[in-house]
């Protein structure tokens, strides 16, 4: 059972360069999500879609675009990286938000040098 | 606006010894309450729920009951065992608000020693 599949798992990128996250859900789910992971502060939102066709903001949007391809993929892009985006990113996605149960990706290590 | 607040870890404990894991909260409507676990390497999963006040989630041997008088919702488990070593993140999401996505806490690293 593949579930919430990210890629790449590992990245290094310059300070200027961009990237995109690319992630990609087999349960037939309408949300989706990203977060970040940094020492202490727990998981923050960056940008949801609650259905294909819609995004939202989250907590820490500034500095990432999102794109809601399809049902099953969400992807997350850096266009300038800065070394303010070093971080753990991690994708979910959930059936339902009410229900609470989200289904995460392994994560994907950036580092911006 | 909404908040989770999570005790400072590392917490080490020797197997077989018991657990808490300190969760207050803040929250605008009425919040469902989640504990997640994350093992070394992987995602975050589901540990337990509860979705309204005074119910009891479970899994697993691990336990938190959701007390709305104290905006708590403390994990325990009885007897640990070094499998259970791993990052614990309490969260809610406050129904009827509109909101669509799970504020989380700081995480509490478990370290359980043989």
């Amino acid at each position: 059972n593949a579930g919430v599949t990210q890629t790449p798992k590992f990245q290094v990128l310059k300070t200027g360069q961009s990237m995109t996250l690319q992630c990609a859900q087999d349960m037939n789910h309408n949300s989706m999500y990203w977060y970040r992971q940094d020492p202490g502060m727990g998981l923050r939102l960056i940008y949801y879609s609650a259905s294909e066709g819609t995004t939202d903001k989250g907590e820490v949007p500034n500095g990432y675009n999102v794109s809601r391809l399809n049902k099953r993929e969400f992807s997350l892009r850096l266009e300038s990286a800065a070394p303010s985006q070093t971080s753990v990113y991690f994708c979910a996605s959930s059936g339902g938000v009410v229900t609470g149960e989200l289904f995460f990706g392994e994560g994907s290590r950036l580092t911006v040098l | 606006g909404d908040s989770v607040t999570q005790m400072e870890g590392p917490v080490t404990l020797s197997e077989e010894a018991f657990l808490t894991i300190n969760c207050t909260y803040t929250a605008t409507g009425y919040p469902s309450l989640f504990w997640y676990v994350q093992y070394p390497g992987e995602g975050l999963q589901l540990l337990l729920k509860a979705t309204k006040a005074d119910d009891k989630g479970s899994n697993k041997g691990f336990e938190a009951t959701y007390r709305k008088e104290t905006t708590s919702f403390h994990l325990e488990k009885g007897s640990v065992q070094v499998s259970d070593s791993a990052v614990y993140f309490c969260a809610l999401i406050p129904l009827y608000t509109g909101r669509r996505a799970l504020t989380f806490g700081s995480g509490t690293r478990l370290q359980v020693q043989p």
